[in-house]
């Protein structure tokens, strides 16, 4: 099974972007990378996925490496309410179920 | 607003209590999923139901009994529960439970068992 190794914790300013990283080394072809976030007291909520080209959507942008062995989540300018734990997820490929397995994610808080 | 809403949204219950979990989905999705959420641990998968059918059960203790009576209702059925049980229950949805589809979660319920 793919995994994926996040930094524990980061810090943003308001206001500035806040670059979120991923390593996923052992990421399969055809596997993709999904970010939800989690704000405290809520469900994780989908953010962006791609597979090997960069995405943006109103949200946030996703630029995965060349070799695609990481991956990098970026909101473009961070607000007090950005602050959650954001989860990098490579889809489990066991079936034809959808199995997003959750790792322990970043907790990005932003500072006023 | 996720269109995915859970009740209770906090409960409390003792080791020899039953009760039961609700989620609910409006938004014409086939698959539900029941993940539970423990202090400083990851989510972690339950059960799967695509078409009101089990697809994937986790190794899930037999004290967690989930129905699905239609699309749209997934209830998870506590009783006899031990104190670790105590943890954030989700449910989310999604369109048919195929990979690479988004899930939609709605805001768990906090469950302590005492």
């Amino acid at each position: 099974d793919a995994k994926t190794t996040q930094p524990p914790s980061m810090d943003c300013a308001e206001g500035r972007a806040a670059n979120l990283p991923c390593n996923h080394s052992t990421i399969s072809g055809n596997e993709y990378v999904y970010w939800y976030r989690q704000i405290h007291s809520q469900g994780p909520q989908y953010i962006i996925h791609g597979l090997k080209n960069n995405e943006t959507n109103e949200m946030a942008s996703l630029i995965i490496t060349e070799d695609r062995k990481s991956s990098t989540l970026i909101l473009p300018h961070a607000t007090l309410r950005d602050t959650a734990v954001y989860y990098c997820i490579v889809r489990v490929e066991r079936g034809a179920t959808n199995k997003l397995i959750f790792g322990t994610g970043t907790l990005l808080a932003v500072q006023p | 607003e996720t269109g995915v809403t859970q009740t209770p949204r906090h409960l409390v219950m003792g080791m020899t209590n039953k009760k039961s979990l609700k989620c609910e989905q409006h938004l014409g999705h086939n698959a539900m999923y029941w993940y539970k959420q423990s202090a400083k641990k990851p989510l972690e998968l339950m059960f799967v139901y695509s078409l009101e059918e089990r697809v994937e059960n986790n190794s899930v203790p037999s004290r967690f009994s989930p129905e699905c009576p239609n699309s749209s209702h997934l209830f998870l059925h506590l009783h006899t529960l031990q104190p670790e049980d105590s943890a954030l229950y989700l449910c989310a949805s999604s369109p048919d439970g195929a990979t690479n589809e988004k899930l939609f979660f709605g805001s768990g319920t906090q469950l302590s068992v005492l």
